[in-house]
């Protein structure tokens, strides 16, 4: 049985970094046939992807979030993570993992998400 | 603003169908990109209701069916209950500087 569980802060400061990581159980992040994605969203409002990463590192970015974020993969602990810098309010979400199945990419879709965790951006 | 355009809301009442539009332009829906949906019930993480614009994943009811057209995808829902309400996000990929994987910005469908 797949699972996706997203760790990390719950509060984080103004201009600083937030770092999330997904651990991966039931599959293996080494799998070639998917890609790992974050996908985040405000309260009360809709979703937003943020960026995928391959098995090999392989990177694809929000072009609006670009010069912020990076993901990477930790074949080793079966995790995949997120680094998104220089936070505001506007950064508050929640924030889900998920799992994408590697076809055509522009046929690529989210099968399965983590339960989400929300992270506020405050002093 | 979302790239694809839904309808901010849609009610229904139990047995009724209700059909949820995502409308995107020719750099996504009308490039031949796929469309994909999703449902997020209250207070959960969003689930995968139809992809590849017509299929279900295993365990969806048959009463969820996708279509697309042109640039605009639909999503309906035949023979509504109560356990229906919720929000449905639509999802494509795009070609233009908005991203690469976009969503609707979602549709709260009540049952009346």
């Amino acid at each position: 049985q797949l699972q996706l569980q997203e760790s990390g802060p719950g509060l984080v400061k103004p201009s600083e970094t937030l770092s999330l990581r997904c651990t991966v159980s039931g599959a293996s992040i080494s799998d070639s046939n998917f890609y790992w994605g974050w996908i985040r969203q405000p309260p009360g409002k809709g979703l937003e992807w943020i960026g995928s990463v391959s098995h090999s590192g392989s990177t694809f970015y929000n072009p609006s979030l670009k010069s912020r974020v990076a993901i990477s993969v930790d074949t080793s602990k079966n995790q995949f993570s997120l680094r998104l810098n220089s936070l505001t309010a506007a950064d508050t979400a929640v924030y889900y993992c998920s799992r994408l199945p590697v076809d055509v990419i522009t046929n690529d879709f989210f099968d399965f998400w983590g339960q989400g965790t929300l992270v506020t951006v405050s002093s | 603003q979302s790239v694809l355009t839904q309808p901010p809301s849609v009610s229904g009442a139990p047995g009724q169908r209700v059909t949820i539009s995502c409308t995107g332009s020719s750099s996504n829906i009308g490039a031949d990109n796929d469309v994909h949906w999703y449902q997020q019930l209250p207070g959960t993480a969003p689930k995968l209701l139809i992809f590849r614009n017509t299929n279900r994943p295993s365990g969806v009811p048959d009463r969820f069916s996708g279509s697309k057209s042109g640039t605009s995808a639909s999503l309906v829902i035949a023979g509504l209950q109560a356990e229906d309400e919720a929000n449905y996000y639509c999802q494509s990929y795009d070609y233009s500087l908005s991203g690469f994987w976009v969503f609707g910005g979602g549709t709260k469908l009540t049952v009346l």
